[in-house]
């Protein structure tokens, strides 16, 4: 079975603090992506990477930077935290290919205050 | 226009009923569709996913796909109280390695 590995399961943080999230894959999968949930909003994608070192902007990454050193870690980066980044995160995996379903990890719940 | 529409229920069956949930997408370009099922405070898990015209079958789910009026379905047999559940559609460009997500259906099953 896949195992994407969220290093928190909630968290909280002053406004202007710098943080880090850390997701781990053990599957070797190539694509990793970090997305937002809210209500109302949906799943919306903050940034993905498709090989070390490679990433994408997705639909949403202003305040938001990423770092893929390694294939199985894919770290989300809030630079300046603010209260509208408070959310839920989601990190996910998938091989490259037509019918490659995201795996995702148990979710980050974070709070900024 | 959102790239994937839901409904966003809730939608109530009662248990033993077939629950229909449905997603509409605008991208002609889009290949392959995902069926998710959300828990509440829960993430994702996939259910199925399908690529080709017609159905697919995986135990009580079935998946319907018909590009042609760029609508997917996923219906529910023998509804267990335990499906209740968010169900989230989604929908990837061969060409793309993003999954663009619908809101998500709410479904109820009453005991």
């Amino acid at each position: 079975d896949v195992k994407v590995t969220q290093s928190s399961r909630y968290l909280v943080k002053r406004t202007g603090e710098k943080v880090f999230l850390e997701c781990v894959q053990d599957m070797d999968h190539e694509n990793m992506f970090w997305y937002r949930q809210d209500p109302g909003l949906g799943l919306r994608l903050i940034y993905f990477s498709y090989d070390v070192k490679m990433k994408e902007k997705g639909d949403i990454p202003e305040g938001y930077s990423v770092s893929r050193e390694k294939k199985e870690r894919f770290s989300l980066i809030l630079e300046s935290a603010s209260t509208n980044q408070t959310s839920m995160y989601l990190c996910a995996s998938s091989l490259s290919g037509m019918g490659s379903p995201l795996h995702f990890g148990n979710g980050t719940r974070l709070t900024v205050t | 226009q959102k790239e994937v529409e839901q409904n966003s229920g809730p939608l109530s069956v009662p248990e033993g009923a077939i629950a229909s949930l449905n997603c509409t997408y605008s991208d002609r370009g889009s290949q392959s569709f995902f069926w998710y099922r959300q828990y509440s405070g829960k993430s994702p898990e996939l259910i199925m996913f399908i690529y080709s015209n017609g159905d697919k079958e995986d135990g009580r789910f079935t998946a319907q796909l018909n590009k042609a009026s760029q609508y997917v379905s996923l219906l529910i047999r023998d509804s267990q109280p335990s499906d209740s559940a968010t169900y989230l559609c989604a929908a990837r460009r061969d060409s793309s390695y993003k999954l663009i997500f619908g809101s998500g259906t709410r479904l109820l099953v009453r005991p």
